[in-house]
């Protein structure tokens, strides 16, 4: 099974700014995710972070706010920018192999 | 649209009493079901997949079985530590990983 891992596990940021949350998974996986999850909701996909390509963005996420990065098989990178209090969140990341596996999150507040 | 329904939202249940946990879908082509838990401040952790129905996976006191409609996770003489949310999920799609989850059971275990 695959281990991974993000930084940082926990932000407050002001509006306006942006943050970039690193994902790294300890093994090749086939696919990375980029998920959203607000508190008593689900899950939501924002992205599928491609290597080497633009990634793919789900109906209601754009790449102007959420700028993504996979340079290689282990590692990619999920920006939030010119952040609102309605990004407060927490995003976790994902990466496939015979399942889908998670990180442990990060929790962001925006201020 | 697909859609992941899962009931009760939340459980309580004395140690040593057994109980199912539902998560019913309306998701076309349906390759996998799957089942998370997850614990307060942590990513979520794979538990099962079921791939067609009929079929029962089981680990410890969980087994999660899969219908043509539903699937359930029955949790057979639970321990305090086995409180957490209970995640499941659809995988939908032809050559997609994507995950459609839902809402989750939060489940509490009392001594």
């Amino acid at each position: 099974s695959a281990v991974i891992s993000q930084k940082p596990s926990r932000d407050i940021c002001q509006r306006g700014t942006s943050l970039t949350i690193q994902c790294q998974v300890d093994s090749q996986v086939t696919m990375m995710f980029w998920y959203r999850q607000q508190p008593g909701q689900s899950l939501t996909l924002i992205a599928t972070a491609n290597q080497g390509s633009e990634a793919t963005y789900e109906s209601g996420f754009v790449i102007d706010k959420f700028p993504i990065s996979r340079p290689n098989l282990t590692f990619s990178t999920l920006t939030v920018s010119n952040m609102s209090p309605e990004d407060s969140s927490i995003y976790l990341c994902s990466g496939q192999q015979e399942t889908q596996y998670f990180g442990p999150g990060t929790r962001l507040l925006v201020l | 649209e697909d859609q992941v329904t899962q009931s009760p939202e939340a459980l309580r249940l004395q140690e040593g009493e057994s109980s199912s946990l539902n998560c019913s879908y309306t998701v076309s082509g349906l390759r996998g079901l799957f089942w998370y838990r997850q614990d307060p401040g942590k990513g979520p952790e794979f538990l099962f997949t079921l791939y067609s129905a009929g079929e029962e996976k089981e680990k410890e006191r969980l087994k999660a079985t899969l219908t043509k409609k539903e699937s359930f996770l029955h949790i057979t003489a639970p321990k305090p530590e086995d409180s957490a949310t209970y995640l499941c999920a659809g995988l939908t799609g032809a050559g997609s990983y994507q995950l459609t989850f839902g809402k989750g059971t939060k489940l509490s275990v009392i001594p």
